[in-house]
């Protein structure tokens, strides 16, 4: 059983659409954060939620917003995409004492 | 605010011979440190990680670091590299027990090429 997994794996848009990424952790995790990896493989994080309750909002534009139906989710819902917007989106999950655990990624291109 | 410094953005050895990758931190409050690797089109596997332990860390594949105060510096080796050590490298600081909602701050990571 995948840890933390997202789908879907792959995304391709045109500009201006909006698209969702999910993620569901099965590890009983209280944190859920998404990572942001550019061209360059470097990585931001753009929200963390604890307990379905945000905690972290970095400097992110309003079109991206996160939702966490429940501890165990955290989706991820972009609107009127950019060609910026393109990069690998990765979910992670950690407890308190524990280190971050990283999904497979979800990559956006669009066109 | 915390921050991660890793020197040279692309390393390369050959098989058999040390891996040395570097990392330097900066931080107000005692950190904890962690290296992770990422495969291609992977998501990211965490190494090894430093919570105020020991300072001489062990971690999977082979591969270890060091947490040195005075040098602000947690430097990733690995006695003899293996064409499979061919990877992305990350390392990380928190300022929380184990990142705890504040997550981790990432270096810029560093290309691990490994010649035949």
């Amino acid at each position: 059983d995948t840890a933390v997994s997202q789908t879907p794996k792959y995304l391709v848009t045109q500009m201006g659409n909006d698209k969702s990424i999910k993620c569901e952790q099965n590890l009983g995790h209280d944190t859920m954060y998404w990572y942001k990896q550019d061209s360059k493989k470097f990585l931001k994080i753009m929200f963390s939620y604890n307990n379905k309750e945000l905690i972290i909002n970095e400097t992110v534009p309003n079109r991206f917003s996160p939702k966490s139906p429940d501890k165990a989710h955290l989706n991820l819902h972009i609107n009127s995409l950019e060609l910026g917007d393109s990069a690998v989106y990765f979910c992670a999950s950690s407890q308190v004492l524990g280190e971050l655990f990283f999904g497979e990624g979800s990559r956006l291109t669009v066109l | 605010a915390q921050s991660v410094t890793q020197l040279g953005s692309h390393v390369s050895v050959s098989e058999g011979a040390l891996v040395l990758l570097r990392c330097n931190y900066s931080s107000s409050v005692p950190p904890y440190l962690f290296w992770y690797v990422q495969y291609p089109n992977q998501g990211l596997q965490l190494l090894l990680k430093y919570t105020s332990a020991a300072t001489l860390v062990k971690g999977i594949n082979g591969f270890e670091a060091e947490f040195k105060k005075s040098e602000t510096s947690f430097h990733l080796t690995k006695p003899s590299a293996h064409m499979s050590d061919a990877a992305e490298y990350f390392c990380a600081v928190s300022e929380g027990v184990g990142g705890g909602a504040d997550g981790l701050t990432f270096g810029k990571g560093t290309h691990l090429i490994i010649q035949p």
